[in-house]
């Protein structure tokens, strides 16, 4: 069955990075995008990216120069990294398989992973 | 930015009891519309793809309807696993955006 198993929860400081794991099981890695979401404490969701099957990415503009999404298939994990971190960047990350078409069109988010709490904070 | 509005807030209503979520967007999205539920504590789950495809489980009292910039999730007769947050979101352009979403509570 199709799973993602995201890397533990995360504090970190105002200014630092953090790096998100996502590891896919389950379906051909090569063939799905990946998405990324995150949720405020009490908020609605927010796309943050996307990396498709061929590495091609788009980010969230408010978030562009901060985030960056990579992923490596021999371990069929995908990353997301954020630097210069804020407090408002307090949330619950998930990684989520994309299908649908190329490019925006993959915005299916059919599996997700069980999201990482990352809380930033001095 | 297609901003996405979703109403009501919260609606309150007693299992055995029909809902009706709106979901209405700043833009049409054409049938590019999708439908989340998300439980405390959980990643959310996808319902309804496309407007009105049920995505692989989910039960057929879950219905979906509209297009453009209207559209309606329906659960035809609430279970108690039904109360939870619902969540719209498009994909017709960048950025993916969600709904502020609808909690549908115990009366």
């Amino acid at each position: 069955q199709v799973q993602f198993l995201q890397s533990g929860a995360e504090v970190k400081k105002p200014g630092a990075s953090v790096k998100v794991s996502c590891k896919a099981s389950g379906y051909t890695f090569s063939s799905y995008a990946i998405q990324w979401v995150r949720q405020a404490p009490g908020q609605s969701l927010e796309w943050m990216g996307w990396i498709s099957n061929n590495d091609n990415t788009k980010y969230l503009q408010k978030l562009q120069g901060r985030v960056t999404i990579t992923r490596d298939p021999s371990a069929t994990t995908v990353y997301m990294e954020l630097s210069s971190l804020r407090s408002e960047d307090t949330a619950v990350y998930y990684c989520a398989r994309g299908w649908g078409g190329s490019d925006y069109f993959s915005g299916v988010l059919d599996y997700w992973g069980q999201g990482t709490l990352v809380t930033v904070s001095s | 930015e297609i901003v996405l509005t979703q109403s009501p807030a919260t609606l309150s209503l007693s299992p055995g009891e029909r809902a009706t979520l709106s979901c209405r967007a700043s833009q049409s999205v054409g049938t590019y519309l999708a439908w989340y539920q998300q439980k405390p504590g959980q990643a959310p789950r996808l319902l309804i793809y496309d407007v009105s495809n049920r995505a692989t489980g989910i039960p057929a009292r879950f219905s979906g309807s509209g297009s453009g910039t209207d559209f309606t999730l329906t659960i035809s007769s609430l279970e108690p696993e039904d109360f939870a947050v619902y969540y719209c979101q498009h994909r017709s352009n960048w950025p993916l955006t969600f709904g502020g979403g609808t909690k549908v509570e115990i009366k």
